[in-house]
């Protein structure tokens, strides 16, 4: 149905290597949002993805929408320390909001 | 950050106990929202709020029985809940409930029900 799965559900990683998560809907999405949740902490908005194909860049974190709007990703490249956490999708519509499983991250210092 | 702040953080109570969470923003949104979130569960929306009014209620128990008296505040009255009820319930807001905006969580009420 409207469900979206995130890969992998969790990533252990070396300091300064490079992490990806993947969103991935059956159905065409009419927008994707990306959240973190830090260890105790709550999930926190980092951006919302609207056009096909679109790419948009935080410091080391590329987000990326696919053509057919069906799955995203989230690259963060050489991790630090401060990336632990969980990184979440979010489908979006009027009064729904549908979350990922989400993947656990972890760096190993 | 305080824009969406949640009171108690911390809830223990028995099944036959009746308790309420309470949620506060102070962002001058339009939209709020309760999520439960479970070890190994993805966040799950529970009820939707705009303008003091609900707007979705996903199939959740009686035993949760939301109120909105104002656009500012949100409230999750529980009463007769269950062990599996245990849970981190999180509240959010945003500027509307199109989807479209992001929404801000506060920083949760951790319940444990024995």
């Amino acid at each position: 149905g409207q469900q979206v799965m995130q890969i992998p559900q969790y990533q252990h990683v070396q300091e300064g290597e490079d992490f990806t998560t993947y969103c991935n809907s059956s159905t065409t999405l009419s927008n994707i949002q990306w959240y973190k949740q830090r260890p105790g902490g709550h999930p926190v908005f980092l951006i919302q993805l609207v056009k096909s194909g679109e790419v948009k860049k935080q410091k080391r974190l590329t987000f990326q929408f696919g053509e057919a709007k069906k799955n995203s990703s989230l690259h963060i490249t050489a991790t630090q320390t401060t990336d632990v956490g969980t990184y979440f999708c979010a489908r979006s519509g009027t009064y729904k909001y549908i979350f990922g499983t989400g993947t656990r991250l972890k760096v190993l210092a | 950050e305080t824009g969406v702040t949640q009171t108690p953080r911390h809830l223990v109570m028995g099944m036959t106990n009746k308790k309420s969470l309470k949620c506060e923003q102070h962002l001058g949104h339009n939209a709020m929202y309760w999520y439960k979130q479970s070890a190994k569960k993805p966040l799950e929306l529970m009820f939707v709020y705009s303008l003091e009014e609900r707007v979705e209620n996903n199939s959740v128990p009686s035993r949760f029985s939301p109120e909105c008296p104002n656009s500012s505040h949100l409230f999750l009255h529980l009463h007769t809940l269950q062990p599996e009820d245990s849970a981190l319930y999180l509240c959010a807001s945003s500027q509307d409930p199109s989807g479209d905006r992001e929404q801000y969580f506060g920083p949760g009420t951790r319940l444990t029900v024995t």
